[in-house]
């Protein structure tokens, strides 16, 4: 089954970096774009970027442009989100999801990963 | 402030229907599918409906979806109170070119 797997939950000072992983399992990686969503606590859910993984192409929401990067390494179907100068306010849980229809990215998505935790705290 | 509007709360007795809106406009919801997930505490995002009114594999067909125009809904028939949770729309924003979501909708079963 379609399956995607998060890393763990992080811990980061304000100005630090992170990193996320997500491994997709149980369909073919580089045929459906991976989208990038971040809740906090009590809100919405809120999207940050999306990328190709067969091109590497990618889009990121205006509000992270400059702080967020999006790679894949296709050899071992992961995906990666790197969020940079941290703040308080990114605290938040950090998910991938699969996009819902192969090849296309505005149907949106239909499987998520577990959700990583990431408290940024002086 | 979210992109699409979404009614905070929604109440209803077991057994009986609610309805969730989600209002957006020609950019979103008008030019593109809209998708519902469901969401329990501290658990991620479940897919409810997608493309406006199909509902993914194992999800009961009390739940139905439709659109028209600017606006989408969820409806929840005979409800039970494991539907208690929150719900939000989605769809993709082409002059934004960004996925967007409403604020969420809370169910309560009464």
């Amino acid at each position: 089954q379609v399956q995607l797997v998060q890393s763990g939950a992080e811990v980061k000072k304000p100005g630090a970096s992170v990193t996320v992983s997500c491994k997709a399992s149980g369909y073919t990686f580089t045929s459906y774009f991976m989208f990038w969503v971040r809740q906090a606590h009590g809100q919405g859910p809120e999207w940050m970027g999306i990328i190709n993984p067969r091109s590497g192409d990618i889009n990121y929401a205006q509000r992270f442009q400059g702080r967020v990067t999006l790679t894949r390494d296709t050899s071992k179907n992961t995906v990666y989100m790197e969020l940079s100068s941290l703040k308080s306010e990114d605290t938040a849980v950090y998910y991938c999801a699969r996009g819902a229809v192969a090849g296309a990215y505005y149907y949106g998505a239909d499987v998520w990963g577990q959700g990583t935790t990431v408290t940024v705290s002086s | 402030q979210s992109v699409l509007t979404q009614p905070p709360s929604a109440s209803e007795t077991p057994g009986q229907r609610v309805t969730i809106s989600c209002s957006g406009s020609s950019s979103n919801i008008a030019a593109n599918t809209v998708n519902w997930y469901h969401q329990l505490p501290g658990a991620a995002p479940k897919l409810l409906i997608y493309n406006n009114n199909e509902r993914p594999s194992g999800v009961p067909e009390r739940f139905s979806g439709s659109k028209s125009g600017t606006s989408a809904s969820l409806a929840i028939s005979g409800l039970q109170s494991e539907d208690e949770a929150d719900y939000y729309c989605a769809a993709w924003d082409d002059s934004l070119n960004a996925w967007v979501f409403g604020g969420g909708t809370k169910v309560t079963v009464l």
